[in-house]
């Protein structure tokens, strides 16, 4: 089993719409998670890191849940400029140590 | 500006001509990465430093070196690349203990 796996799409979507991502780790002592976007053939850029509480950045919104080990991101409206692949990112340790990319989910948003 | 440099962007080498592609950041991060991203794999963590002088192997160390030697610089070093290194590669650069990662634009790597 991936230590980080996610769907990888791509989703298709009409612009206005509401889509979500799942991305499930097969390790519980992992502390850190964050989404991080990427452009076609551009690095990846920072999306929002992901608490335990959950929490929301305008139309994005991420959530934790431990339990079940997989985190969740939620973009509400999609816009045309949300087109990228999406990559779960997971850190096993508080400092960086090891850490695990997931191998992204692609999102075309469809005029 | 704030960012994370690489070079070259583009590479055509043979098998078993070393190279090396450097990295610089300018943000006085402790930490740095390269990574390389392959179709189907995504991004899997080669060699990281959490500061200078210090060095940690990630997930596929075999075939690369690096040296960590000042702040700002983190060389990846093929001493004698084969064609499975074919990839691209990004190095990142973060300040310890607040996780978001800065990338270079990356290194398109092609041996023949």
């Amino acid at each position: 089993r991936k230590e980080v796996e996610q769907d990888p799409g791509p989703f298709n979507v009409p612009e206005g719409a509401t889509v979500a991502f799942n991305c499930t780790y097969s390790n519980s002592a992992s502390q850190s998670f964050f989404w991080y976007r990427q452009d076609c053939r551009k690095e990846p850029k920072l999306l929002m890191s992901v608490y335990s509480s959950g929490n929301e950045d305008g139309r994005f919104t991420a959530q934790l849940n431990r339990a079940s080990q997989y985190i969740s991101l939620l973009i509400r409206d999609s816009k045309l400029s949300d087109s990228a692949t999406y990559l779960c990112v997971v850190n096993a340790k508080t400092s960086y140590d090891k850490v695990i990319f997931g191998p992204g989910t692609s999102l075309s948003v469809i005029p | 500006e704030a960012q994370v440099t690489q070079n070259p962007r583009y590479l055509i080498t043979v098998t078993g001509k070393k190279l090396t592609v450097t990295c610089s950041q300018n943000m006085n991060h402790e930490y740095m990465s390269w990574y390389r991203q392959d179709p189907g794999l995504g991004l899997r963590q080669i060699y990281y430093s959490m500061n200078v002088e210090v060095t940690d192997k990630g997930d596929v160390p075999e075939g690369y070196k690096v040296s960590r030697k000042e702040k700002r610089n983190f060389p990846l070093i093929l001493e004698s690349p084969s064609p499975n290194q074919t990839s691209l590669y990004f190095c990142a650069s973060g300040s310890t203990g607040v996780h978001e990662q800065y990338f270079g634009p990356g290194t398109r790597l092609t041996v023949t």
